[in-house]
């Protein structure tokens, strides 16, 4: 199964903003909403963004999302050290009839 | 408070065969979009299934043919079954709550189970 290809690493320092990049194809992100995901180190990952810019009740507003064509992005603002994770987009596969993820990236906070 | 604990993870030889449970509380599991998605040692997210409310299956062509993902209701469980087990199966299985309408706006997570495949 393919992936959405996401930059590997990222860093930032606190209070800067970042952003990490999800590519895809027509028959993912092009036509079915992207999602995004943060896992800390040792924990299971978390529901980060929804319907491409949407945060889920309980994630503050330093995180944001947005989508255009077959590509989208995350950004996080005001970087702190709790938002050193591995990042994932997520979207639905037309052609596949499954789900793909993006390699993951690791966000470092220096 | 909805919760999601995966069990039946372990050991298995080349070949082998393992069932992945998980029991599902604070949500129905037959009204729902119930997923399994792992994660090898130091890689990446891999969703691997899906049981739709409807009951409509999907897999990823890595385990397709091989899993068989399914449901008992009267146990609020959902199942993995894995068959003829390779070494790349080897990872952390999450169980997963999908929105109902979106296999991919996944909200709810195990704390997953370790499954290694090696003689």
């Amino acid at each position: 199964q393919s992936v959405l290809t996401q930059p590997p690493s990222a860093s930032g320092t606190p209070g800067q903003r970042v952003t990490i990049s999800c590519s895809g194809s027509s028959s993912n992100i092009g036509s079915n909403t992207v999602n995004w995901y943060q896992q800390l180190p040792g924990t299971a990952p978390k529901f980060l963004i929804y319907s491409n810019n949407q945060r889920p009740s309980g994630v503050p507003d330093r995180f944001s999302a947005s989508k255009s064509g077959a590509s989208a992005s995350l950004a996080i603002s005001g970087l702190q050290s709790e938002d050193e994770a591995d990042y994932y987009c997520a979207a639905w596969d037309d052609t596949l009839n499954g789900v793909l993820f993006g390699g993951g990236t690791k966000l470092t906070v220096l | 408070e909805v919760q999601l604990v995966e069990s039946g993870g372990g050991l298995v030889q080349p070949g082998g065969s393992l069932r992945l449970s998980c029991a599902a509380s604070g949500l129905t599991v037959s009204y729902n979009y119930m997923s399994w998605v792992r994660q090898a040692p130091g890689k990446g997210l891999e969703w691997v299934s899906v049981i739709q409310n409807g009951g409509t299956t999907y897999y990823a062509d890595s385990v397709k043919g091989r899993f068989t993902i399914s449901r008992d209701n009267s146990r609020n469980t959902v199942y993995l079954q894995m068959n003829n087990l390779r070494p790349e199966d080897t990872a952390v299985y999450y169980c997963a709550r999908a929105v109902q309408g979106y296999n991919s706006r996944i909200d709810y997570w195990g704390q997953g189970t370790l499954v290694t495949v090696s003689s």
